[in-house]
Parts: C-alpha cells; structure tokens; sequence
C-alpha cells in the first residue's frame, strides 16, 4: 500500500519565477493538504482541498494556488518566488469525514529559492 | 501569542532517563491533539493521538487537560531512537474542513 507520494523531492529556483509542486495521497483517501515548514519551524497549514475543491485556507497569500484532480491527487503552484518561500513543503492526506481526521505526511519537496 | 506553543529544548538525557514535554494551545474549541514525531529532514510522523482519558503506547503516555489548555508527552527509559523533534498538534475544525496546527517543535537528544 503506498503511502503519500510527492515530487519532486528538491527543486532550487530563482526569485520571481512559479514553481508546481505535485502530490498523491495515500490509496482510500481523498482530502490533501498541504503545508510549508520553514527551518526551525514548525509546518504551517496551507491549505486543503476535498473533492477537488478548496474547502479551507490558511494566512497565506494568493500566490499560493493549488488543484486537486479525479484522482485525488494535487498540485500547489507558487508565483513570484520570494526568497522566503524556501522551505520544506508537505503534502498530508486523510480521509476527509470522521471527527478525527489523521492526516498521513509524504516526504516532502524541498525548495530553495535563490 | 501563538496557537501552540512548545518549549523548543533542545532536551539532552542519557538513555534510560525519563522525559517530559509541556505544550499549550489557545483556542479553546479545538477538538483533537496529538503528538508527532520528525526526524531530520523527514517528514512528520504520528506518534499517537491525545485523549481527555490520557493514554499510553508502551514508553510512551500522553495526557490533555482541557480546563487548561495543556498537553503532554511523558517519555520513560529513553532510547537513542527516541531522538528527534516532538511537534505538539491540534486539530481545528474549521467551516469546511480541518487543520493541524503545529508547534514549534520540541527536540530531543538521547545519549548513550
């Protein structure tokens, strides 16, 4: 049973320039959301999509975009890289119903901006 | 002042020691808690849900008290594998949806 996937695992961009970040949840769930960890931080909710719709955001701007597919899986798009977009960024999957809706991380894509 | 607030650590005790870690969050609807574990440069990991009861998995006991916004995570006769970053975590129950809101992260070396 795979668990959640992401790719790519590294990415180094330059400042200014869009960057697509791809994700595929664990098999049975279908709500993903994504989150970004800077250094020394804990990671920070982005936001989640369910039924291939945003359904919850959090404070970050609208240069974040993201997508969900049939399928499930999902994208986060990032414009206008600032230097301070680099961090680690996580992709969890759950199942989307239940009062407790454990969320399954995958490894993450690490992105530099230069 | 933050949602979840940890101390950072870093906690530095000799295997066999028993550790504890102290995290409380703010808003006082949020409704599930638990406690992750990340390695370095690794992706989070449940370690185990919180429960109002209190619970434990083997080494491991974690307890909540609501009335003051608190959890815990009482680690006993600790292992070099229990060294990592433990991430105290709520669960917030939004209109549409869920988040986790993490924090900081508490880190933990275990030396022999």
């Amino acid at each position: 049973d795979a668990g959640v996937t992401q790719s790519p695992t590294h990415l180094i961009k330059t400042r200014g320039q869009q960057v697509t970040l791809r994700c595929s949840p664990k098999s049975g769930h279908d709500t993903v959301s994504w989150y970004q960890q800077a250094l020394g931080q804990g990671p920070q909710f982005i936001f989640q999509y369910y039924e291939e719709e945003e359904r919850q955001r959090g404070n970050f701007p609208d240069r974040f975009s993201g997508h969900q597919f049939p399928n499930y899986s999902s994208e986060l798009n990032v414009n206008a890289l600032l230097l301070g977009d680099s961090a680690l960024y996580l992709c969890a999957s759950s199942t989307g119903t239940g009062i407790v809706d454990t969320q399954y991380f995958g490894p993450g894509t690490r992105l530099t901006v230069l | 002042r933050k949602e979840v607030e940890q101390d950072p650590g870093p906690f530095n005790v000799p295997e066999g020691a028993t550790v504890a870690f102290n995290c409380t969050y703010s808003n006082s609807a949020s409704q599930s808690f638990f406690w992750y574990r990340q390695d370095c440069r690794k992706e989070p990991k449940l370690l185990m849900s919180v429960y109002s009861s209190g619970n434990e998995d083997g080494r491991f006991t974690a307890q909540l008290n609501r009335a003051s916004q608190y959890i815990s995570l009482l680690i006993r006769d600790s292992k070099l594998s229990d060294s990592a970053t433990y991430l105290c975590v709520v669960n917030h129950y939004l209109q549409a949806g869920t988040a986790l809101i993490f924090g900081k992260g508490t880190t933990l070396s275990v030396s022999s």
